[in-house]
C-alpha cells in the first residue's frame, strides 16, 4: 500500500474553475509539503505545514491555498485556475514516523497531473 | 533567484561507466543536502544525503561529495546501470527549517 496518496491522479479543468488536490499519508509524519514540477524548472515549493496549526508559504504560493485538515491530510486549492498552473503537482511528507525514527528526507506521492485549459 | 542549480539538463553514459551529476548552491546557510531519483509517472524517491560536517557519503554504488568552499556537490554512480536512467534532483536545506529547495534536475540516460 502506498504511504503517500494523491487524488486525483489526473485532472483537466477550465480557466476560472476552483479545484482541490488532496494528499493523505499513513506514515505518521508531522511535516507535509506541496510542490509543482514544470519542465526546466524542477520542483518548486508551494506550501508546507509542520502540524495542523502551522502553515507556511513556499517559493510560489500566489494563486494557491492549503488546508491541513488533520495530521494525515493536506489539501491544495486553486481558487480560480489559470493556464500557467498547468503542471505536475507532488505532495511530500517527512518528520518523525510511527517508529519514532526521524526522517530528514521526504517521501513523495505519485503526483497529480493538472491541465488548465 | 535559483538557490540550487543543476546546470546539466541531461547526461548520457555507457553502462558500466561512472555517472557524475553536479549541483551548485548559493545559500551559505544550507547545511544538509539530498539527492532524489525520479522515474516517469512516479514521485521522486530519496537516494542519498550528506551533512555539511562531512565531505563524502557512500551507499553502495552511490557516493555524494560535498565541497563547501565551492558550494558544490556531486553524485557519483559507479558502475552505472540501465535501471539508473531517470531524472535526478538535488535538494538543500538549513537544519531546523525543514524547508527544502530543489534543483532543476538532470536527466540521466545509461546506454546498454
Amino acid at each position: 500500500d502506498a504511504d503517500v496518496t494523491q487524488t486525483p491522479r489526473n485532472r483537466i479543468t477550465k480557466t476560472g474553475k476552483r479545484i482541490m488536490l488532496e494528499c493523505s499519508q499513513t506514515k505518521g509524519h508531522d511535516r507535509m509539503y506541496w510542490y509543482r514540477q514544470d519542465p526546466g524548472l524542477g520542483l518548486r515549493l508551494i506550501y508546507y505545514s509542520f502540524d495542523v496549526k502551522d502553515i507556511n508559504k513556499g517559493e510560489i504560493s500566489d494563486g494557491y491555498s492549503v488546508s491541513r485538515q488533520a495530521q494525515a491530510k493536506f489539501s491544495l486549492s486553486l481558487e480560480s485556475a489559470i493556464p500557467n498552473q498547468t503542471a505536475l503537482y507532488f505532495c511530500a511528507t517527512s518528520g518523525t514516523g510511527t517508529s519514532g525514527r526521524v526522517y530528514n528526507e521526504q517521501f513523495f506521492g505519485p503526483g497529480t497531473r493538472l491541465t488548465v485549459l | 533567484d535559483q538557490q540550487v542549480k543543476q546546470n546539466s539538463p541531461s547526461l548520457s553514459v555507457q553502462e558500466g561507466r561512472i555517472s557524475i551529476l553536479n549541483c551548485d548552491y548559493t545559500n551559505s546557510m544550507f547545511d544538509y543536502f539530498l539527492w532524489y531519483k525520479k522515474y516517469p509517472a512516479e514521485g521522486p524517491t530519496f537516494l542519498i544525503s550528506i551533512s555539511s560536517i562531512k565531505d563524502k557519503n557512500e551507499d553502495g554504488r552511490f557516493t555524494v561529495f560535498l565541497n563547501k568552499s565551492a558550494k558544490h556537490l556531486s553524485l557519483h554512480i559507479v558502475p552505472s546501470q540501465p535501471g539508473d536512467s531517470a531524472v535526478y534532483f538535488c535538494a538543500a536545506t538549513s537544519s531546523g527549517t525543514y524547508k527544502y529547495i530543489f534543483g532543476t534536475g538532470t536527466r540521466l540516460k545509461v546506454l546498454a
